[in-house]
């Protein structure tokens, strides 16, 4: 089955303590992104990658980190969590053929919720 | 820069009632534009999108959108809502010769009642 998974779909932590939200996808799409969702905000893209190590920022990419050394797996690392960074947060991935059939198809994992205390 | 722009943050509607849900973007170059659905606790989903050709595009679910570059909108449209379209829906866009880099509107939240 085609998918995006993410873990861990929930999680609560503390102030500066690093952590990691992995997103993994079978779809062997080029393109994965990140963003956050907040209530009146909508979705803002954190950062995304085109390919195997070409990773570029978003539209908020303060306080995050990725990596793209594998083309299946796209991690979001919040090294110092602060209370602001508290949301819900979605992998997205797709295939990178503009004007294509595929164009502006992306697929999304179901979310991982994060609460910053 | 692409933006988005979704007017209406929530639309009740009773259900077999016809609906609009709008969007207007802005960009200085030729665009693709989207629309996705998020339904509850669920990752968003590919509703329908334009690229070129037609400007009146049908997507899943009975929705169709139209393409109005004069007026720089591309508004969603539903003849007779369900119950289960209850959702949050985005409009997105992209420039043109790019596949996936979409920015999104902040959300409408169709609330269809009995």
């Amino acid at each position: 089955e085609a998918q995006v998974t993410q873990n861990p779909r929930y999680l609560i932590t503390v102030t500066g303590k690093k952590l990691t939200v992995t997103c993994s996808q079978n779809m062997n799409h080029e393109y994965m992104s990140w963003y956050r969702q907040d209530p009146g905000l909508g979705l803002r893209q954190i950062y995304y990658s085109m390919n195997v190590e070409v990773t570029d920022k978003g539209d908020v990419p303060e306080g995050y980190k990725v990596s793209r050394k594998e083309k299946r797996n796209f991690p979001l690392i919040l090294e110092s969590p602060s209370p602001n960074q508290t949301s819900l947060y979605f992998c997205a991935s797709g295939l990178n053929l503009a004007g294509g059939p595929s164009t502006g198809e992306l697929f999304f994992g179901e979310g991982s919720r994060l609460t910053v205390l | 820069a692409q933006s988005v722009t979704q007017l209406d943050s929530q639309v009740p509607v009773f259900e077999e009632a016809p609906v609009e849900l709008r969007c207007n973007y802005s960009s200085s170059v030729s665009v693709y534009l989207f629309w996705y659905v998020q339904y509850p606790n669920q990752g968003l989903q590919l509703l329908l999108k334009y690229l070129s050709g037609s400007t009146l595009v049908k997507g899943i679910n009975g929705f169709e959108a139209e393409f109005n570059k004069s007026q720089t909108s591309f508004h969603l449209r539903k003849p007779s809502v369900h119950i289960s379209d209850t959702a949050e829906y985005f409009c997105a866009v992209t420039r043109t010769g790019t596949a996936s880099k979409l920015t999104f509107g902040t959300g409408t939240r169709l609330q269809v009642t009995l």
